[in-house]
Formats: C-alpha cells, sequence, structure tokens
C-alpha cells in the first residue's frame, strides 16, 4: 500500500507570507493527490486535487505542485491569512484499484501570525 | 451540501464498554470510512464500506468492528472499550474520490 510522509509537522508564517507544505509517496502507480484542510473543530475538507497528468494546478490563493519523477508533490499558500490557520493533511490512494480509498499524510499545523 | 453527520461530538467511557459510534450521510454515497485521528500519525482508516453490508478491513481494524444495514448509516462499533482507543474518530463518505468528513467524536476511555 501508498505509505505518504509529510513535511513539516507545524509551520508559523507571518500574515501575507507564503506557506509550503510538501509530501511524498512511495506508490509510483498513484495517480491522485487531494489536499485537506481541517479547522478546529471540524472534520477535514478537500480545498485541492491534482491528478498525475497535470503538474500544477491553481486555486486563488492556494497550489499543488507534483513531480511524479521524484514522487513528491507540494501545497502552497500565497498572500497567506489568519483564517488559514489550520491542520493541512495530504493524501494518495491506498491502493492502485480505484477503490476511493487514501493514505493520509501526519498533517502539518499552520499558524498565520499577526 | 454533502452532510455527515456522527451522533457524538464528546463521548466518554469505561474500560470494557461496548461503544457506539454513528454516522450518517445524507448524499447516497455508496462508499463510507472511518478513520482515528491521532497527533503526528494523521487520519489512519479503520474500516471502509463500498455498500450496503459490504465492508473491508483498513489499516488498523483491531479491536472494531463495523455494520452498514443502510446505505446512509456507518457504525463503528469497540467491543470493549480499551484505554488505547481514547482518539478522535471521524467518518466519511465519497464520491468520484472526494471525501466529505463528519465533525468527529472525541472518545475518551477512562
Amino acid at each position: 500500500g501508498e505509505n505518504v510522509e509529510q513535511h513539516p509537522s507545524t509551520l508559523s508564517v507571518q500574515e501575507g507570507d507564503s506557506a509550503v507544505i510538501k509530501c511524498t509517496y512511495s506508490d509510483s502507480a498513484s495517480n491522485y493527490f487531494p489536499w485537506y484542510k481541517q479547522e478546529l473543530g471540524k472534520g477535514p475538507q478537500l480545498i485541492i486535487d491534482i491528478r498525475s497528468n497535470v503538474g500544477e494546478k491553481k486555486d486563488q490563493r492556494i497550489a499543488v505542485t507534483l513531480n511524479k519523477t521524484a514522487k513528491h508533490f507540494s501545497l502552497h499558500i500565497t498572500e497567506t491569512q489568519p483564517e488559514d490557520s489550520a491542520v493541512y493533511f495530504c493524501a494518495a490512494p491506498l491502493t492502485n484499484q480505484n477503490d476511493y480509498k487514501l493514505s493520509f499524510g501526519a498533517g502539518t499545523t499552520v499558524t498565520v501570525r499577526a | 451540501d454533502v452532510k455527515v453527520t456522527q451522533s457524538s461530538r464528546y463521548l466518554v467511557k469505561r474500560t470494557g464498554e461496548k461503544v457506539f459510534l454513528e454516522c450518517v450521510q445524507d448524499m447516497d454515497h455508496e462508499n463510507m470510512f472511518w478513520y482515528r485521528q491521532d497527533p503526528g500519525l494523521g487520519l489512519r482508516l479503520i474500516y471502509f464500506s463500498y455498500d450496503v453490508k459490504m465492508k473491508e478491513k483498513g489499516d488498523i481494524p483491531e479491536g472494531y468492528s463495523v455494520s452498514r444495514e443502510k446505505k446512509e448509516r456507518f457504525s463503528l462499533i469497540l467491543e470493549s472499550a480499551s484505554t488505547n482507543q481514547t482518539s478522535m474518530y471521524l467518518c466519511a463518505s465519497s464520491s468520484m474520490g472526494v471525501q466529505y468528513f463528519g465533525p468527529g467524536t472525541r472518545l475518551t476511555v477512562t
């Protein structure tokens, strides 16, 4: 099965600066890489995802890049705001059976300082 | 909007008790999941169900069982709760790969 490693575990940034979270995966057959955001007291929520046929995807202030050769993908948040403070999880398919099971990274706690 | 609800936000149980955690989704999704979330370990899959009465073990099924008698409801059962099952439990349903999570149940076993 897939093994996903996520770094860093905590990240503190000044409001307005950028934040980058990186994940590596082990299964070269993996083809779907979502990112989830978990705010305090809530369940995780999908914020962006990327499939293996593209190298980058952007949605307003967030973007995800994928390097299939190196087997890593990253989340980029630009112009950070206090509401970006949350725990972020990357994920990859747990198996290649297209059964929608995911293997999650350990999470990154992002704190945006005002 | 997809809504996944969990029966309790906080639960305190004693060692050896049988514990039921209920999850209901309102979007007619076939796939449902139970995870536990622990600091530094992320979300770990306990059980997965891809249809009524169908289930598969995840990464950490020991000490847990599940029940899915109706499509919208997926229950997690701790047959005999132990202190190492103190955790946050998250239920999710999915459609086209996107998982929709409930708010979680924080279970404390004393």
